[in-house]
């Protein structure tokens, strides 16, 4: 079963407008989260984490919003500028494995247009 | 600083062919982990190493194998090729911290016809 769903596949906005990505999990042992960003035929970056002590983490144009009641997380980029356009990924961590098993959503296409 | 670098980029087997992905780093990190990208479901861990001479399974090991013989290198081998196989290939390598954010090599694209 898919632990972690990005459950769009693609989102398209307008140049300096919000992104807002979604990420849905259903492992309540997850407590930690990071969001990555992968342009083609390179390898995924980091962007932003957050625990799951804390609601909101903040890194520039990139907030990161956690809902443990709701098991959701959300990344907001603001403003969205055309070299965000990427796929980002959601990824999570279990409690107990210190980090060794990250388990990654699908992934959600993201381009900003011009 | 080359970070996480992983050869080939690109290649072609044939079912039931052999060969090993080479993933090498050079930030002394002691956790190292392969993971494999298909459409539509994500990165998906193969298998891991907290450091040499240690490795473990992830969500999908069956058909692949891995040694950790020094922290440097963490080679997966592929002994009997099958399409399913078809995929893109990422290795990652993150330092000592369990929050610390795993370093992603540039994949390798392997196709089994």
């Amino acid at each position: 079963d898919q632990q972690v769903k990005q459950n769009s596949p693609s989102l398209s906005v307008q140049e300096g407008r919000i992104s807002i990505l979604n990420c849905d999990y259903t492992n309540s042992m997850f407590d930690y989260f990071l969001w990555y960003k992968k342009y083609p035929a390179e390898g995924p970056t980091f962007l932003i984490s957050i625990s799951s002590i804390k609601d909101k983490n903040e890194d520039g144009r990139f907030t990161v919003f956690l809902n443990k009641s709701a098991k959701h997380l959300s990344l907001h980029i603001v403003p969205s500028q055309p070299g965000d356009s990427a796929v980002y990924f959601c990824a999570a961590s279990e409690r107990g494995t210190s980090g060794s098993r990250l388990t990654f959503g699908e992934g959600t296409q993201l381009t900003v247009n011009p | 600083n080359a970070g996480v670098t992983q050869t080939p980029k690109f290649q072609v087997l044939k079912t039931g062919q052999s060969m090993t992905l080479q993933c090498a780093q050079d930030m002394n990190h002691e956790y190292m982990s392969w993971y494999r990208q298909d459409p539509g479901m994500g990165l998906r861990l193969i298998h891991y190493s907290v450091g040499a001479g240690i490795t473990d399974q992830g969500e999908v090991p069956n058909g692949y194998n891995v040694s950790r013989s020094t922290t440097e290198d963490f080679p997966l081998r592929l002994l009997s090729a099958a399409p399913s196989q078809t995929s893109v290939y990422f290795c990652a390598s993150r330092g000592g911290s369990y929050n610390s954010p795993l370093h992603f090599g540039n994949g390798t694209r392997l196709t089994v016809t």
